[in-house]
């Protein structure tokens, strides 16, 4: 069964500190998508990555940048130099290609504090 | 850029009654979805629909259902509100065949 574990539910951090949320995902399939979402405060979930099982070069987009291991099913999110502005809950997901029906599964959440 | 819109950001409504929510895209995408946030739980899929009269249940469809006469348009229904039914409630599209869903604003809701 497809699963999401977003272990950390609440980190708090200074400003200019960096950060990773931890993303660790289950899935019987080989072909299978992950993303990573942003939700700030206003409660909008923001878009931030798709990723597909093929490619596991990590990325960076500026301040943001996402490592993805095969190895051990993990798609972990590092926000570097935070700012306040990074404060929001951030989820995780996963999409199996197989299952046809577009779905996506979420993790919980991960409550991220930027500290002035 | 993809806009998807819901009918109100804060919505109080008393036990009992019939509740509408709705959602509106405005990228022509097929899939559309509706998911309660809840406090602990994340995110949970109540329904789903890939194209106009076409729906699917998700994981949490008890006392809710949906409609979807148009294709940019899909409403969630509470036919009759219940204070479990309290939460922050959030619509999605997506192209068919592309898993990236985009969101709208949230529509809180209150039951009393």
């Amino acid at each position: 069964a497809q699963k999401v574990t977003q272990a950390q539910t609440e980190i708090s951090v200074v400003e200019k500190e960096d950060v990773t949320l931890d993303c660790v995902y289950e899935t019987r399939d080989t072909t299978y998508y992950l993303f990573w979402y942003k939700q700030p405060p206003s409660g909008e979930l923001v878009f931030l990555i798709r990723r597909n099982s093929f490619d596991e070069q990590n990325e960076i987009s500026g301040r943001y940048s996402w490592n993805f291991q095969k190895s051990t099913s993990s798609f972990n999110f590092t926000i570097t130099a935070s700012q306040v502005v990074d404060s929001a809950v951030y989820f995780c997901a996963l999409s199996e290609v197989m299952n046809r029906d577009d779905k996506i599964i979420f993790g919980k959440g991960t409550r991220l504090h930027i500290l002035p | 850029d993809v806009k998807v819109t819901q009918s109100s950001r804060y919505l109080v409504k008393r036990t009992g009654e019939k509740v509408f929510l709705e959602c509106v895209q405005d990228m022509d995408h097929e899939n559309m979805f509706w998911y309660r946030q809840d406090p602990g739980l994340g995110l949970r899929l109540i329904y789903f629909s890939y194209d106009v009269k076409m729906k699917e249940k998700g994981d949490i469809p008890e006392g809710y259902s949906v409609s979807r006469e148009k294709k940019e348009r899909f409403s969630l229904i509470l036919e009759s509100a219940s204070t479990n039914q309290t939460s922050m409630y959030l619509c999605a599209s997506s192209p068919l065949g592309t898993d990236t869903q985009y969101f709208g604003p949230g529509t809180r809701l209150t039951v009393l």
